[in-house]
C-alpha cells in the first residue's frame, strides 16, 4: 500500500520555464511534508519542507503548496535551469510517535537548455 | 564539515553470504535512520536510532536484517544469508535531534548486487 504516491515518473521542461511535480498521500496523520533531490551515485539532499499548519512554502525559486483536503502537495520550481534535472522525491512524516520518513517513487525532472 | 559516508559504496555477494554495512553519521548527530532504495523506487524506511537506543525497526523486512549503534555514533546493518531480493541500495541518514524539522542528511548510500 503506497502511502506517497509520485504517478509520473518523469517530467521534461524547457530552461526558464515552470517545473511543477506533484505528490499525494493518503494517510491523513501526516503532517510535515519534504521535498528531496537525487543525482546519480549521491544520497537524496533536502530542498524544502512544509508543516500542515501551512498551505505554502517557499525558498527563493523552489515553492511547495499543500492542499490538506486533497491530500497533495506540488513543488514548483521557477525559473526552471539545467542543474535542477534530477530525480524528485516527496516525503511525508507523521505525529504517530516515530519520525520515519514515508517517501514516493520519485520524478525524474529533465530541464532541456 | 564531513557529511554522512557509507562503506562499502558498492558490495557484490553471492547468495547465502552474510554482508555489514557501514554508516558513520555526522559527528554529533544524535538520530540515525537506515533505508532501503530499490531500483526505480523510492527510499523505503528500515530503522532508525537515537543515540544507541534503537527506537523502531518495523521496516526491517525479515529477522535476516539486523542494526546496532553500539556507542551512538557509527552503525552497522548486517543481512544475513542474502538473497536475491535483498539486491538494492542501502542508504544511511543522520539527523542532529529526533523530531519534525529536523532535517536527514542522507550518504551516497551502499549498493548490494546478490548474485
Amino acid at each position: 500500500d503506497q502511502q506517497v504516491k509520485q504517478n509520473s515518473p518523469s517530467l521534461s521542461v524547457q530552461e526558464g520555464r515552470i517545473s511543477i511535480l506533484n505528490c499525494d498521500y493518503t494517510n491523513s496523520m501526516f503532517d510535515y511534508f519534504l521535498w528531496y533531490k537525487k543525482y546519480p551515485a549521491e544520497g537524496p539532499t533536502f530542498l524544502i519542507s512544509i508543516s500542515s499548519i501551512k498551505d505554502k512554502n517557499e525558498d527563493g525559486r523552489f515553492t511547495v503548496f499543500l492542499n490538506k483536503s486533497a491530500k497533495h502537495l506540488s513543488l514548483h520550481i521557477v525559473p526552471s535551469q539545467p542543474g535542477d534535472s534530477a530525480v524528485y522525491f516527496c516525503a511525508a512524516s507523521g505525529t504517530s510517535g516515530t519520525y520515519k520518513y514515508i517517501f514516493g517513487t520519485g520524478t525524474r525532472l529533465k530541464v532541456l537548455a | 564539515g564531513a557529511g554522512v559516508s557509507q562503506s562499502p559504496r558498492y558490495k557484490v555477494a553471492k547468495r547465502g553470504q552474510d554482508v555489514a554495512l557501514r554508516c558513520d553519521p555526522i559527528s554529533g548527530h544524535v538520530s540515525l535512520f537506515w533505508y532501503q532504495q530499490a531500483l526505480g523506487q523510492g527510499p523505503e524506511f528500515l530503522t532508525y536510532f537515537q543515540n544507541e537506543a534503537q527506537l523502531d525497526k518495523s521496516g526491517l523486512p525479515s529477522d535476516r536484517f539486523f542494526a546496532e549503534r553500539p556507542e551512538g555514533s557509527v552503525s552497522t546493518l548486517k543481512i544475513q544469508r542474502t538473497q536475491q531480493e535483498d539486491s538494492a541500495v542501502y542508504l544511511c541518514a543522520s539527523s542532529s535531534h529526533l523530531g519534525q524539522g529536523y532535517e536527514q542528511y542522507f550518504g551516497p548510500g551502499t549498493r548490494l548486487t546478490v548474485t
